[in-house]
């Protein structure tokens, strides 16, 4: 059972514009949110993570936005670019667990 | 700067070979996990450790086995390698499970 689900698996975008990518949870134990990004031939790398006592995080171009009680949380890249290119995946974990629950993963390709 | 170091890059493996792929993480993490990814699957975790001496499975632990006899070093062996085995191999570090994990480059193994 996948306990984060992810949409889209795939996603085209032009220059400049903005990307969405989706994910949801069933447990609400889960306080801890991260999002990766992972380039063609590398390991994933943490790009922003959010705690459930927000609803907004941003950094940069990139924003997660965070319904805790729609169990939901998104990942926004605003004016998105060539560069941002990759696979997204989002995660959860709770401080009494020992393991991240990752969503199947976003591949994005951001035309010029 | 080395993070989380595993080796080797690329292997290939014929049906019913065994073989070790190597972990080492020089940044004093307890946690540490072992994931395979697949394309369209996004990252499934194989086992994880919590610290020296102590290891668990995670989602699909089945031809596999672990071992953490130092803080630094978390081996997987992989027995009688069967095609389904045929994965991209990421290891990982953690401080906690509300913390950053740091991935490493990946493992390539086709079993043919």
């Amino acid at each position: 059972q996948q306990q984060v689900k992810q949409s889209p698996q795939s996603l085209i975008v032009q220059k400049g514009g903005i990307s969405i990518i989706n994910c949801a949870y069933e447990n609400t134990a889960f306080d801890y949110f991260p999002w990766y990004q992972q380039f063609p031939g590398k390991g994933p790398a943490l790009l922003i993570a959010i705690r459930p006592d927000v609803s907004e995080k941003k950094e940069g171009r990139f924003t997660i936005s965070f319904n805790k009680s729609a169990k939901q949380f998104s990942l926004h890249i605003m004016d998105s670019q060539p560069g941002d290119s990759a696979t997204y995946f989002c995660a959860a974990s709770s401080r009494t667990g020992n393991q991240f629950y990752f969503g199947t993963g976003t591949s994005l390709t951001v035309i010029p | 700067n080395a993070g989380v170091t595993q080796t080797p890059k690329f292997r290939i493996l014929k049906i019913g070979q065994s073989m070790t792929l190597q972990c080492t993480q020089d940044m004093n993490h307890n946690y540490m996990y072992w994931y395979r990814q697949d394309p369209g699957m996004g990252l499934k975790l194989i086992y994880y450790s919590v610290g020296a001496g102590i290891t668990d499975k995670g989602e699909v632990p089945n031809g596999y086995n672990v071992s953490r006899s130092t803080t630094e070093d978390f081996p997987l062996r992989l027995e009688l390698a069967a095609p389904s085995q045929t994965s991209v191999y990421f290891c990982a570090s953690s401080s906690g499970s509300m913390n950053t994990i740091y991935f490493g480059e990946g493992s390539w193994l086709t079993v043919v």
